[in-house]
């Protein structure tokens, strides 16, 4: 089974530029994470959604970040304008909702951005 | 609020050295859930382990065992005879109940760094 797919997996940009980051979920998952990492303040949620509709942004940095859930099988982060100091590992999650709640979370390989 | 404190920033041992690695969290809920992940050098986040706030049963998965105590709010990992597979970054943590109840967004530690000589 093909796991959680990012896209692309590496991202070199300018500042000031546009930067669109793609997350495929595992097909069924009805949850879906977006995540930051990066050395000084390491991995960060920036938002889920649940069924396509976003639950908590509570961690989305500042009004440059916006992410959508058009459908079950898609999901986008684009920041705009970039900056040097968005510059981070990106990494999409899914999981899919039990009776005891998400068992674990299923992480994607992750999206590595650099903003010169 | 809910935090998770991995103290130990980075921690190297020689291979077949028992070592353990410390979480500790906190909490004003009741219903809550520990996690750990993997995070090898290759950079993907691999999934250990999962417990509830109800279950302190310890638990061990071949060299891996895990030791959860709600008196001192800790969830420390053990890695038996460690090998250098096991060099990896390894995050707690913390979910507290969702909306039904359940386990929903994750709160991470900050990780330990275990490097694993041979």
């Amino acid at each position: 089974d093909a796991g959680v797919i990012q896209s692309p997996r590496h991202e070199v940009t300018e500042m000031g530029q546009e930067v669109t980051l793609r997350c495929k979920p595992i097909s069924g998952h009805d949850y879906l994470f977006w995540y930051r990492q990066t050395m000084m303040r390491g991995l960060e949620l920036l938002i889920y959604f649940n069924n396509n509709v976003p639950i908590d942004d509570s961690g989305m940095p500042e009004d440059r970040f916006s992410a959508k859930m058009p459908n079950a099988s898609f999901s986008t982060l684009k920041i705009q304008p970039s900056e040097p100091r968005d510059s981070a590992v990106y990494f999409c999650a899914s999981s899919l909702a039990t009776s005891g709640g998400l068992t674990r979370q299923y992480f994607g390989p992750g999206t590595r951005l650099t903003v010169l | 609020a809910q935090k998770v404190t991995q103290a130990q920033t980075e921690i190297s041992v020689v291979e077949k050295e028992d070592v353990t690695l410390d979480c500790v969290y906190e909490t004003r809920d009741t219903t809550y859930y520990l996690f750990w992940y993997k995070q090898p050098p290759s950079g993907e986040l691999v999934f250990l382990i999962r417990r509830n706030s109800f279950d302190e049963q310890n638990e061990i998965s071949g060299r891996y065992s895990w030791n959860f105590q709600k008196s001192t709010s800790s969830f420390n990992f053990t890695i038996t005879a460690s090998q250098v597979v096991d060099s990896a970054v390894y995050f707690c943590a913390l979910s507290e109940a969702g909306r039904w109840g359940g386990s929903e967004k994750l709160v991470f530690g900050k990780g330990t760094k275990l490097t694993v000589n041979p």
